[in-house]
């Protein structure tokens, strides 16, 4: 089993519809991430969270939230799907004492919204 | 702010020795990273500068200059394999602390 599993892995939406994705893991990381990735724009930073009571914003949080609900689960929301957020979703976990703090990434959940 | 610079694409032959550039401009600089990311897959790390000189990592090398804002990655031996996406990402510390910025990446094509 891979060490941080999202789901689902595709999905297509609708304008106007609520999205959650999951993510779990397995490697009893205390950090985990949320990023988009869209072509051109490189990986970018939505929502995290150092420990389940810890949420924080990313560059580009607007139109999503989060949720902790332990310290290996991480979901992301979109509570009104817009087609800008098209894109390709990673969650993705490291670990604190890591001095280089690594992050190890999901596989992705495509998203595209109509 | 942040910014980082890194082709848009490169073209090498098997075999042959192939050096991705990244350059970037950022205050409180606290590490540079490179990952690979082969086509609908996730990004995997390859390597870490924190300090300036080189890495080596079996195949892999990555070079950092902190005066010159300037990191490499050396992919020596090239197989068809390593045709992906090469992303640099910089760590900055911020009074919010650490920030961590990825480049476009760089999608390189391994050709016989």
């Amino acid at each position: 089993d891979a060490d941080v599993t999202q789901t689902p892995r595709n999905r297509i939406t609708k304008t106007g519809k609520r999205i959650m994705l999951e993510c779990s893991q397995t490697k009893g990381h205390d950090r985990m991430y949320w990023y988009r990735q869209d072509p051109g724009l490189g990986l970018r930073l939505i929502y995290y969270s150092f420990d389940v009571k810890d949420i924080n914003k990313g560059e580009i949080s607007d139109g999503y939230s989060v949720s902790r609900q332990a310290q290996a689960k991480f979901s992301l929301s979109l509570e009104s799907a817009i087609p800008n957020q098209t894109a390709l979703y990673f969650c993705a976990t490291s670990a604190t004492l890591s001095g280089a703090n690594v992050l190890t990434f999901g596989a992705g959940s495509r998203l595209t919204v109509l | 702010g942040q910014n980082i610079d890194q082709p848009t694409e490169m073209t090498a032959t098997e075999g042959a020795i192939v050096q991705i550039n990244c350059t970037y401009q950022t205050s409180g600089f606290n590490g540079l990273f490179w990952y690979q990311q082969h086509a609908g897959e996730a990004p995997t790390f390859l390597s870490y500068n924190v300090l300036d000189g080189l890495e080596e990592k079996g195949r892999f090398s990555s070079f950092l200059s902190r005066s010159k804002g300037y990191s490499y990655l050396l992919l020596k031996e090239l197989q068809m394999k390593d045709s992906a996406s090469y992303l640099c990402a910089v760590r900055s510390f911020t009074g919010g602390g650490n920030k961590l910025t990825f480049g476009t990446g760089t999608q390189l094509k391994v050709e016989l």
